[in-house]
């Protein structure tokens, strides 16, 4: 089975602009979670999609927003990119597993922002 | 809100030895999961165990184990007979239970060296 794919892998941007990241889960996965990893802050939650619907929303400003498609295929886009939102960004797939859920993560992609 | 602290920023532990990994958590509820990842120096996130609340029983896989002390909202890992391949950053995990989605709190982390 393909583990959870994430494009693009390394992405360099200019302050002000926009990006869309894209998340593809393993395969019968329904749930995708996005989440920014920085040295300083951590791992972060940014939200996550279920059948298509926002089902829990992090702390992040509006310029963070997310989808999710009818085939579980998720994208999360970032406005007005700031030096700030360099980070490493995570997506989960993720399934039910007993009584909990699994969550399967992507490698990253990688924003520089300059 | 729930917070994950990870107490230890960094341990080495020599091939073939055991290291303990602490983890302390903060949560009102009654239900929910915790979990424990690696994330070698490659980046991605794997997952190395978990453990449902309402479970008594410690979680073990392999090399791995936890002690879970409710109680005391602890929840640390032991991997035994260290390998250089556990050489990565270990994060511990909180979930509220499945209804409330997946969200993952994380804690800070460990960064764990093993040495040949």
């Amino acid at each position: 089975k393909a583990g959870v794919t994430q494009t693009p892998r390394y992405l360099i941007k200019t302050r002000g602009q926009q990006v869309t990241l894209s998340c593809s889960p393993i395969s019968g996965h329904r749930s995708v979670s996005w989440y920014q990893q920085t040295p300083g802050q951590g791992l972060q939650f940014l939200f996550e999609y279920f059948s298509e619907t926002q089902r829990n929303k992090g702390n992040f400003p509006g310029r963070f927003s997310g989808r999710q498609f009818s085939n579980s295929r998720s994208e999360m886009n970032v406005s007005t990119l700031e030096l700030g939102d360099s980070a490493l960004y995570l997506c989960a797939s993720g399934r039910l597993a007993g009584s909990t859920y699994e969550q399967y993560f992507g490698p990253g992609t990688r924003l520089t922002v300059t | 809100a729930q917070t994950v602290t990870q107490s230890q920023p960094e341990m080495s532990v020599q091939e073939a030895e055991t290291v303990t990994l602490s983890c302390t958590y903060d949560t009102s509820e009654n239900n929910y999961y915790l979990f424990w990842y690696k994330q070698p120096p490659s980046r991605q996130m794997i997952l190395v165990i978990r453990q449902e609340a309402y479970k008594q029983q410690n979680a073990t896989e392999n090399r791995f184990s936890v002690n879970f002390q409710k109680a005391a909202k602890s929840f640390s890992l032991k991997i035994s007979d260290s390998q250089l391949g556990d050489t990565a950053m270990y994060f511990c995990a909180f979930m509220k239970s499945r209804a409330a989605g997946n969200k993952l709190t994380f804690g800070g982390g460990t960064r764990v060296l093993v040495k040949p």
